[in-house]
């Protein structure tokens, strides 16, 4: 079955610290996938999707199929980063499959 | 701009009350589905709908059943409700090849 995991419930750094948000999943077919953002009091947000390939707010993720990942990063995270990440998976009937979300906590 | 909206912020009910929670998208979108959100579990599917009057379960759909009668309105019904279905709940929509628009969530109390 499909599956997104999301190890870190919490994730804390310094401002200015590289980011890295860990996303594994588990499909046996050829799978899109996204990140998404909650900031405070917003609704959950598109980040970036795989397909994509860009940057966006300084973040990056690499889908990595050997090891069924797809880890965000940023190299200089600011306080506004501060919020819920979560990973999902689109399958081929559609569905969007959530991880369980990582809350990153970005230190002044 | 694309917009999914929810018919309550809040909502509280009591035990064995039936609740039925809204969503309605103006983007023409095939898919819409429903989720519940808790801490420390993340967004788990309860159901998914690809098709007017057409659904399919997701991972905790007991306790809840789901209705689309038109295309862009997508309703969750808690046929009686239980504590144990306090919970923000989430609603989106999205076309096949899109990524998923989401409402701005409905956080149900259940006393």
């Amino acid at each position: 079955a499909q599956r997104v995991t999301q190890p870190e419930k919490l994730l804390s750094v310094f401002k200015g610290a590289p980011v890295e948000l860990k996303c594994n999943y588990s499909y046996s077919g050829s799978p899109e996938l996204f990140w998404y953002v909650q900031y405070s009091r917003q609704r959950l947000q598109l980040l970036l999707r795989h397909i994509s390939r860009e940057s966006i707010k300084g973040f990056t993720a690499d889908l990595n199929k050997g090891e069924t990942s797809f880890h965000l990063k940023k190299p200089f995270a600011q306080e506004e980063d501060s919020a819920m990440y979560y990973c999902a998976l689109r399958d081929s009937s559609y569905k969007l499959i959530f991880g369980s979300g990582t809350r990153l906590l970005v230190r002044p | 701009d694309v917009k999914v909206t929810q018919s309550s912020r809040y909502l509280v009910k009591r035990t064995g009350e039936k609740v039925f929670l809204e969503c309605v998208q103006d983007m023409d979108h095939e898919n819409m589905f429903w989720y519940r959100q808790d801490p420390g579990l993340g967004l788990r599917l309860i159901y998914f709908s690809y098709d007017v009057k057409m659904k399919e379960k997701g991972d905790i759909p007991e306790g809840y059943s789901v209705s689309r009668e038109k295309k862009e309105r997508f309703s969750l019904i808690l046929e009686s409700a239980s504590t144990n279905q306090t919970s923000m709940y989430l609603c989106a929509s999205s076309q096949p090849t899109s990524h998923g628009f989401f409402g701005p969530g409905t956080r149900l109390t259940v006393l």
